[in-house]
């Protein structure tokens, strides 16, 4: 069975925290995406990567840096986190290159910046 | 939590009927579009997809419909059964353009649900 896993289900940090959340995927993929999903929003792209050490910006990407140094993982980092990015953080992976093409999503990282 | 007064549109149907669930999407040059479903703590998954010159594809139970006249998307369900009762998400893949990368643009979502 194909899985995306998120480290934490439940995050509460501090303002001024630096963040990290992992992402990993056992499928082999190439191309692994961070989104943010937040209600009246729907689904924005932070980054992707389409290989090991690549990454490029998404729609959002201030106020976050990711880094991708083995091919099953994708970390986000929150460099300095504030209470606008408190959110739902969702990891996927996908074997096709093109965000969202057939992309297999992690179960989310609900954060919360207090 | 959730926002207060930000609600999904809902379609509430009985199990055992077809469900349709529409989508407006916004650029007439997107080539690509897929349907995510998303069931209460968990991620997306991967319904279906369909390119741009077709106009219908289907499924196991699901049939995706794409008018390009209109701008418009759906998802039909047939025989819709408790366990797709999950927030619905149709997104838009636009080519790159003039310097730009493509983009998959998210719908917002509609929330199904089924009535036993």
């Amino acid at each position: 069975d194909v899985k995306v896993t998120q480290s934490s289900r439940y995050l509460v940090k501090r303002t001024g925290e630096k963040v990290f959340l992992e992402c990993v995927q056992d499928m082999d993929h190439e191309n692994m995406f961070w989104y943010r999903q937040d209600p009246g929003l729907g689904l924005r792209l932070i980054y992707f990567s389409y290989d090991v050490k690549m990454k490029e910006k998404g729609d959002i990407p201030e106020g976050y840096s990711v880094s991708r140094e083995k091919k099953e993982r994708f970390s986000l980092i929150l460099e300095s986190a504030s209470t606008n990015q408190t959110s739902m953080y969702l990891c996927a992976s996908s074997l096709l290159r093109g965000q969202g093409r057939e992309a297999f999503f992690g179960q989310g990282t609900r954060l919360t910046v207090v | 939590g959730e926002s207060v007064g930000l609600h999904l549109p809902t379609l509430s149907v009985q199990e055992g009927d077809n469900s349709i669930i529409n989508c407006a999407y916004s650029n007439s040059a997107s080539d690509y579009f897929i349907w995510y479903k998303q069931e209460s703590g968990k991620g997306p998954q991967f319904i279906i997809d369909i390119r741009s010159n077709m106009d219908k594809r289907q499924g196991q139970r699901v049939t995706v419909l794409l008018n390009k006249t209109v701008k418009h998307l759906s998802l039909q369900i047939a025989a819709t059964q408790p366990g797709d009762s999950a927030v619905y998400f149709c997104a838009e893949n636009v080519p790159p353009n003039a310097g730009n990368n493509r983009k998959l643009i998210w719908g917002l979502g509609t929330s199904l649900a089924v009535n036993p």
